[in-house]
This record gives structure tokens, C-alpha cells and sequence, in this order.
């Protein structure tokens, strides 16, 4: 239970153009989703949080025009990096809570690498 | 406000033997604390998770962690080794600090684990 996927998992683009990420909670409900950004060899750094319905919460120092985050429906959120650029490249994850579960308690998708030419 | 801190960005061991991961935290609520393991270019997994009922807490793959407010402590153990315990291995924090009293998670820098045949 309580798997996450993303899609697509690898991306490759040109600089300049839009690219959209998918996160889905497959088996359960999320009314909360996170967008993580993680550089090589480096930890997770908190982007935003997605709440179903509503506007995200992004992390200081995070452009919300250019990372553009949706969360439409209780199983699916949305990153769309926009005019993308070769220091855009990264390893994207998300994760999610399940809706009435536990609080304190995430699960991650498998992540995207974005790579930008 | 609430933080963590790996103390070894690596630890080598060699197959078969101990494994201690060391984590400390910092907190102004009582907080929950998990353990989380990467794969090379994969998500993360949970190992295990602390929020206030036994101390000595057990996880997956025969990993298990021992909280100790009077340290502030979170540490990793696992009895021996395996050559598919080789990953990099997160420490998280969350408590209710968010704002509404939402739990926001805090990630540690990140412990690479490298074992040896």
C-alpha cells in the first residue's frame, strides 16, 4: 500500500521550453503532496507543498512562476518547470500523505531526473 | 524551529559487521523522526518511524533505531551488514511546527553507506 509513482522518470529537453512532471498516489488519497529537489550527492530540499484545491506553499528562495505546481485531484499533483534551463537540471521527487493517515508520515515517488541541454 | 544533523557524510564497513548511522535532532514539539534509505537514482524508502511510543524501534531489512531524548539522539543500527545495505540513508524530522501546526518534514544531510566484501 501507499505507492507513489512519477512520471515521466527521466526527461531530457532543450533550454528554453516548458516540462511537466506527474506525481500520483496510486492506491490511496492525498490531500497533501510535496515537491522535493535534490542535487547530486546532496539531500532533499523542500520546493513547495501541495494541497488539493488549493494554492502551494513554496519554500523561500523557490520561483513560483517558474516551477508551477497543480494539484487538481486527490491522487495527482503536477510541476511544471517552466522556461527551463541547464541549472534546472535535477533529480525532482515527490512525495504524499494520506488523506485522514497519519500526520508526520510521507511516501516518495521514485523521482524524476530532468536533464536540460 | 526544528533541524537535524548526520554526523558522517560517510561510513565504510565491511560485510557482515555493524552498522551504526548516527543521527541527531533538535525540536520544540515532541517530534516524530524516521529513517529513510536511497538507492542510486531511485526514490525513498522508509525504514522505520518514531512518534512517542517505544524507544528502541524496529524496521525493515533488519535495521532498527533507538530514540534517546536526554541525547537528542536518533541512531541507525543494524547488526551486520549486507552488500545490498549499500545506499545513502536519510534522517528526518517533523514536527507541528508548520504553520497551523502542520507537520513539515526537515531532512539530514544525507549518510552514505559503503560496504565491503
Amino acid at each position: 500500500g501507499a505507492v507513489v509513482s512519477q512520471h515521466p522518470s527521466r526527461v531530457i529537453c532543450k533550454s528554453g521550453t516548458s516540462v511537466k512532471i506527474e506525481c500520483r498516489s496510486l492506491d490511496f488519497q492525498a490531500t497533501t503532496m510535496f515537491w522535493y529537489r535534490q542535487f547530486p550527492k546532496k539531500s532533499l530540499m523542500l520546493m513547495a507543498t501541495s494541497n488539493e484545491g488549493s494554492k502551494a506553499t513554496y519554500e523561500q528562495g523557490v520561483e513560483k512562476d517558474k516551477f508551477l505546481i497543480n494539484h487538481a485531484s486527490l491522487t495527482l499533483s503536477t510541476l511544471t518547470v517552466t522556461s527551463a534551463h541547464p541549472e534546472d537540471s535535477s533529480f525532482y521527487i515527490c512525495s504524499a500523505r494520506v488523506a485522514g493517515g497519519p500526520p508526520d508520515t510521507q511516501y516518495f515517488g521514485p523521482g524524476t531526473r530532468l536533464t536540460v541541454l | 524551529a526544528q533541524s537535524v544533523t548526520q554526523l558522517d557524510s560517510h561510513v565504510s564497513v565491511s560485510e557482515g559487521t555493524p552498522v551504526l548511522l548516527r543521527c541527531n535532532y533538535s525540536s520544540s514539539y515532541s517530534p516524530s523522526l524516521f529513517w529513510y534509505v536511497q538507492h542510486p537514482n531511485k526514490g525513498l524508502q522508509l525504514l522505520l518511524k518514531y512518534t512517542s511510543a517505544a524507544t528502541l524501534v524496529k524496521g525493515i531489512n533488519g535495521f532498527e533505531a533507538e530514540f534517546k531524548k536526554s541525547e537528542t539522539s536518533f541512531h541507525l543500527t543494524k547488526p551486520s551488514a549486507h552488500m545490498s545495505d549499500a545506499a545513502e540513508y536519510f534522517c528526518v524530522v517533523s514536527d507541528q511546527g508548520g504553520s497551523g501546526g502542520s507537520y513539515i518534514p526537515t531532512f539530514g544531510r544525507g549518510t552514505s553507506l559503503i560496504v565491503h566484501p
